[in-house]
This record gives C-alpha cells, sequence and structure tokens, in this order.
C-alpha cells in the first residue's frame, strides 16, 4: 500500500517570497492534515479536511498560509508571504473514516533566509 | 497553548535498559492517547495507542502505563535496543471531535551499544 506522498522535500526560499507543498494521501483516506512541526517540537495542527471540506483551521495564521483540497483528494498547503519563523517540517497525515490511526507522509523541510 | 506536555527531553540508555517516557495532559476530553516514533527525515509513525478504559497496554517490548486520575500516561521500552533510537512524541485526542491531536513535545531516545 503506497502511503502518503509529500513534494518537494525540500525547499529554501526568502523572506516575503511564496512557496507551496502538495500532499497525496493514502488512497480512501477521506481524512486530510497538514501539521507545522519547529525543530525540537512536536507537530502542531495546522488545518483538517475531511473530504475537501475544512473541519478545523483555527491554528492555521490565515493571513499567509492557505490550503486547499479541491477534490478530495491531493490537497496544497500555501504560504504567501513567508517568514523567518515560518521554517519548518510541513508535515501531512491521512486518515481512513472510522480508524483511529494517521499516516504521515516525510514531509517537507522549509527554510525562509 | 500546550495541552500535553512531555519528559524528558533526551534520554540516554545503554543496550539492554529499560527507556520510559512520561506525558501529562490537561484535558480530560481526551480519550485516545497515541506514542508516535519518528526516525531523523521521516514522518512520525504510530507506535502503540491506548484507550482511557484500560491502564495498561503492551505490545512486545512497548508498554503505555496509563492513570487516569493523574491525567498522565507512560511508554515504557523494555530491553531497549540501538535502532530504538530515535524521538518519541506521545499525543493525545478526542476521537468524536474530529481526533485532531495535540502532540508533545517530543523526547529523543539514545541507545547506547
Amino acid at each position: 500500500e503506497a502511503g502518503v506522498a509529500q513534494s518537494p522535500r525540500y525547499k529554501i526560499i526568502e523572506k516575503r517570497q511564496s512557496v507551496a507543498f502538495w500532499c497525496n494521501p493514502i488512497s480512501g483516506h477521506a481524512t486530510l492534515y497538514w501539521y507545522q512541526q519547529i525543530l525540537g517540537q512536536g507537530p502542531k495542527l495546522l488545518i483538517q479536511f475531511q473530504n475537501n471540506g475544512v473541519v478545523d483551521d483555527s491554528q492555521l495564521p490565515k493571513d499567509r498560509f492557505s490550503a486547499e483540497r479541491l477534490k478530495g483528494v491531493d490537497s496544497t498547503l500555501k504560504i504567501q508571504p513567508a517568514k523567518l519563523e515560518d521554517s519548518a517540517v510541513y508535515l501531512c497525515a491521512s486518515r481512513f473514516t472510522g480508524s483511529t490511526e494517521a499516516f504521515f507522509g516525510q514531509g517537507t523541510r522549509l527554510t525562509v533566509v | 497553548q500546550q495541552q500535553v506536555k512531555q519528559s524528558p527531553q533526551s534520554l540516554i540508555v545503554q543496550k539492554g535498559g529499560i527507556s520510559i517516557i512520561n506525558c501529562a495532559y490537561e484535558n480530560t476530553a481526551f480519550d485516545y492517547f497515541p506514542w508516535y516514533q519518528q526516525f531523523p527525515g521521516k514522518g512520525p509513525a504510530l507506535l502503540i495507542a491506548i484507550r482511557p478504559d484500560v491502564s495498561e497496554k503492551k505490545e512486545g517490548r512497548f508498554t503505555i502505563s496509563f492513570n487516569k486520575s493523574a491525567k498522565q500516561f507512560s511508554l515504557h521500552i523494555m530491553d531497549s535496543q540501538p535502532g530504538d533510537s530515535a524521538t518519541y512524541f506521545c499525543a493525545a485526542s478526542m476521537l468524536y471531535n474530529n481526533n485532531d491531536m495535540r502532540f508533545g513535545a517530543g523526547t529523543r531516545l539514545t541507545v547506547k551499544p
């Protein structure tokens, strides 16, 4: 079974630039999460989708972050404009409805300089 | 807002020893407590999880102990091996409320040969 796919693996941008991350969840998983993991910290939830609807985006900095999951499958997370403090690993995870286990991708490591 | 507190930050154990990582939570509505294992450059992977209706769960060398009244739970790794060297995260979530997980800050475990 293929896992959660994320791209790119690494990205270096200058502050005030924009960046986008892509996630392809495990087939059939209706729930999709984006997490931000700052070095030395645990993952922090940014947004949760159920199919193509947003369930929880209370911790998403909406002035600069946006996310979409148009067809209820793939998802993109965008940052515009990026700040130095956005440097982190962005993790995508997915979960099958009715299951308790979330599966994580390898993440995208973003460095803002 | 830290809802799950994890300790220690780092832990060094000799091969064959017992590794113990502790977590405490605040929200009594949490009803699912997973532990995730993360190797460098990889996303977190579910290791073992417990519901609050039991006080202990064991899977191989890994055991979760759960104390509902104290709002604490811990991971015990018996006969620790160098291959167990990784970062471990505890988490808590409310299964009935979208299952978004709140993670601890992580414990970096090093098992010396």
